[in-house]
């Protein structure tokens, strides 16, 4: 069975500087989708980010990045210009391309942005 | 643009009492997930329907759960009997039939506690 690892309980950041959160994962397969999802105090998951592993590119959107190395099964997800609504927690995600079935996640990471 | 939509998103039962849990996928989406997330932990998989069928429930307890996805109306996770131990926030998602099924949309949650 797949497992999805985030060894970093809580982290902080400064407002405006730059963290990295991380992820590795164990699978045997070789086509699958990562994700990183955001739980604010809400508890709403929101979708963050998206990588297909087929693709190399890192995928990006506004202020969030990822760094995918597929042969190290790591997906870290890069946060730039931390903003105070930032803080939440991150839950990494994979799921099979052969088995739309299940997401599997991580424990989460708990991020506080200090102002 | 309505996305998913779960109620209640509070529910207090006493313990032996039955919870019923639904959820209104994103308009058009046909395939529904429920997760159940304990205290400090990660989404965990329950089961997988699509319209009036279930298509994994490898993630269910095997006693007093139930799901269905009517062809009409909402998705129901129903817990019998509820336990203390059943307290937990449940998420419902959805993903459509087709395309760009592999990225679920979450609902906001039903936070479950027994009594």
């Amino acid at each position: 069975a797949q497992t999805v690892t985030q060894s970093q309980p809580e982290m902080s950041v400064q407002e405006a500087e730059t963290v990295t959160l991380s992820c590795t994962y164990d699978t045997s397969e070789s086509d699958y989708y990562l994700f990183w999802y955001k739980q604010p105090p809400s508890r709403q998951m929101i979708l963050v980010i998206r990588q297909e592993a087929y693709k190399q590119q890192n995928a990006t959107e506004n202020r969030f990045s990822v760094n995918f190395q597929k042969a190290a099964k790591s997906f870290s997800l890069k946060i730039s210009d931390s903003q105070l609504g930032d803080a939440a927690m991150y839950f990494c995600a994979y799921r099979s391309a052969n088995n739309f079935n299940k997401f599997y996640f991580g424990s989460g990471t708990k991020l506080n942005v200090k102002p | 643009n309505a996305g998913v939509m779960q109620n209640p998103r509070h529910l207090v039962r006493r313990r032996g009492q039955e919870a019923r849990l639904r959820c209104s996928p994103v308009k058009g989406h046909s395939h529904v997930y429920w997760y159940r997330q304990l205290p400090e932990e990660g989404l965990k998989f329950m089961v997988y329907l699509q319209k009036e069928n279930i298509i994994d429930e490898s993630g269910m307890p095997k006693e007093r759960f139930s799901a269905e996805f009517p062809k009409e109306g909402p998705s129901i996770l129903r817990i019998q009997q509820v336990v203390r131990g059943d307290s937990a926030a449940y998420f419902c998602a959805s993903s459509p039939g087709t395309r760009y099924q592999e990225t679920q949309y979450f609902g906001p949650g039903t936070r479950l506690l027994v009594l």
